[in-house]
Order: C-alpha cells, then structure tokens, then sequence
C-alpha cells in the first residue's frame, strides 16, 4: 500500500501556543486528504476534508480557524491547531485517497497540552 | 452521530480460537471497509466489501455484508497473539468520506 508520514509523531506544548503537524504522500499523488482525530479509547472522527488548491471543508462542530488546513501540493498537507488547550489533546491522523475507495493512513501524531 | 456502533467493544480470546466482531451503519453505502489499529498507530486496511457482495475471504480474514440490516461482521480465523489490535468498520457512501464505528478491542492471549 502507499506510504504516508506525519510529523511530528508527537508533541507536547503548553497551552496557548500553536502546533504545526504535517501530513506527506511518499509515493503518490491525491488531490483529497482527510484529517481525523481520536480521542483516548475512542474511534476516528472526521475533523475536515481538503483538496489541493481549495479551502478545506470542515465537519460540523470543528472550528476552521482553530485547525488551520492548508494543502499546498498533491503530496503535502498541513494541520495547524492554534492556541491550543488540554482539550486539544489528542491523536491526529491523516489519509489520502487514492480515489478508488481506498484511503491511506499516516501513522499519526499524539499531541499533548499542558 | 452518523457513527456505527460495532459490538463486542472488548473481546479477549485464546491463541487458535475464532474472533468475530459486528459492525451495524446508518447510512446507504457504497462500500464497508475494516481496519486494524495497532495501539498507538495509524490504521492498517485490512479488507473492503462493496455493496452489492455479501462475502469475502482475505487470508484469516472473512467479512460479511447485510445490507438490509445495514450490518457487517468481521471473522477472524485462527487467532494469533499478534491480531491483538482494535478493529473498525468504516463506511464509505457518495463520497470519498468514511465513517468509522466505534471499535472493537481484541485481545488474543497467548
């Protein structure tokens, strides 16, 4: 399957500062990715969709100016939390679509907030 | 919530025995797909049933599809220490999205 990395794998932060995680493609192209987040014992949730080029689009109940998307290529894609709070915490995962159903899945990033 | 409930939440079994998990949906899809999920780390696609299939056989894996009880199961043969891993079903409608269930926890013990 096509490989998918995130960085950082994890990070700790203070409340009030920001956090950039990148999402990259290694050996394909995608116009869509997806972002999600999964809270401790939890499933995925959908957080937004994005296409190269476009704004993002976001599921209800997340904030577009607090997670910042921008996908600037086929192969790259960032997640910004801003000011980010201890509600913030939580494992941020990332897949591109090959646009045959399939998604591939980054190996996550575990953000943690004091 | 569009999210699917899947059942058992938590399921601890012995080396060699059978492992079945259940996932229901709420929406028309085009397709079920499951997952795996080492603690920790990204998620592993495992298999994918379309719509119109009712069965499918990947290795140690055999999937079902109801889609009058907008329901799939996931059978896992053969148990091995190494399975242990939580399981989701994910559904995959119009769009390119996919709404995942809630998980099952496998625990297979040595």
């Amino acid at each position: 399957g096509a490989v998918v990395s995130q960085h950082p794998s994890w990070v700790i932060c203070k409340s009030g500062t920001s956090v950039k995680i990148e999402c990259r493609s290694l050996d394909f192209q995608a116009t869509t990715m997806f972002w999600y987040r999964q809270f401790p014992k939890q499933s995925l949730m959908l957080m937004a969709t994005s296409n190269e080029g476009s704004k993002a689009t976001y599921e209800q109940g997340v904030e577009k100016d607090k997670f910042l998307i921008n996908h600037a290529s086929l192969t790259l894609s960032t997640l910004t939390v801003t000011s980010a709070h201890p509600e913030d915490s939580s494992f941020y995962i990332c897949s591109w679509t090959s646009g045959r159903c399939r998604q591939f899945f980054g190996p996550g990033t575990r953000l943690t907030v004091l | 919530s569009q999210q699917g409930e899947e059942d058992p939440q938590a399921l601890s079994i012995q080396e060699g025995e059978n492992a079945t998990m259940n996932c229901s949906y709420k929406t028309s899809i085009n397709n079920l797909q499951w997952y795996r999920q080492n603690s920790g780390r990204g998620l592993v696609h495992l298999i994918l049933i379309r719509s119109n299939e009712r069965e499918k056989h990947s290795g140690r894996l055999r999937v079902t599809l109801d889609t009058s009880k907008k329901s799939s199961s996931l059978l896992i043969t053969a148990s091995r220490a190494a399975d242990t891993a939580s399981y989701f079903c994910a559904a995959q409608g119009g769009s390119e999205k996919l709404v995942f269930g809630k998980g099952t926890k496998l625990t297979v013990n040595p």
